[in-house]
């Protein structure tokens, strides 16, 4: 496909176990963010990766959560030790460069329960 | 962190009504960007304003930034079903140079 692709479309989840959320960028993209999006709320940034550089990590809201991404291609965002309030969809988008317009996935929506 | 506010939180109107959504900060931006969200889909983008005071028109969509580049509006003429769905706001975050901070959104509905 020629859009950014994530997987698996919806996670259910007891809380205390790790999940691992996959995207796929666009090809050729070289910028991948991840994001979440709570019920009711705006996305917050949680970790942006740009070529070969060290990831941004800013966003991160604890140490449970950890991103991988590996060349310009698939990333993987883990969250281990799940709680309630891990809920919510994750996005991921990529961009032909850093500045360039972010084109988004469908996102995974996360329940733990 | 840099807030964006928007209002109003909800807008539920017909057809063929008119409508302005606000998305408002205390901090100044290099540009802001709206993006409509569908469900079960990611956002996708309408339009970036880059210049203080800047207008943007796609279709019935009019987008402004404001003088000082801390404010943005959204105008829709003649509501159509198809523009149901929810606006965001966005702006560069602080922290982290490329990513966005995001408002809350707008949810519009537009009924026949």
């Amino acid at each position: 496909g020629a859009g950014v692709s994530q997987s698996p479309s919806n996670k259910v989840t007891e809380k205390g176990k790790d999940v691992e959320l996959r995207c796929d960028p666009i090809s050729g993209h070289t910028a991948l963010y991840w994001y979440r999006q709570r019920l009711g709320q705006g996305l917050e940034f949680l970790i942006y990766f740009q070529g070969n550089s060290a990831p941004d990590k800013s966003g991160l809201p604890s140490d449970r959560f950890s991103a991988e991404r590996t060349g310009e291609s698939v990333s993987t965002l883990t969250i281990q030790r799940t709680q309630q309030e891990d809920s919510a969809v994750y996005l991921c988008a990529s961009s032909l460069a850093p500045s360039a317009e972010q084109f988004f996935g469908p996102g995974t929506r996360l329940t733990v329960l | 962190t840099q807030l964006l506010e928007q209002s109003p939180q909800f807008l539920s109107i017909q057809e063929g009504e008119n409508l302005t959504v606000y998305c408002n900060s205390s901090s100044v931006f290099s540009s802001l960007q709206w993006y409509r969200q569908e469900p079960g889909e990611g956002p996708v983008l309408l339009v970036t304003v880059v210049t203080g005071g800047e207008v943007k028109k796609l279709k019935r969509l009019t987008f402004q930034f404001g003088d000082a580049r801390k404010d943005s509006s959204l105008h829709i003429t003649a509501a159509q079903p198809g523009d149901t769905g929810l606006y965001l706001c966005a702006g560069e975050n602080s922290n982290s140079g490329y990513a966005l901070n995001f408002g809350k959104g707008t949810s519009l509905l537009v009924t026949p």
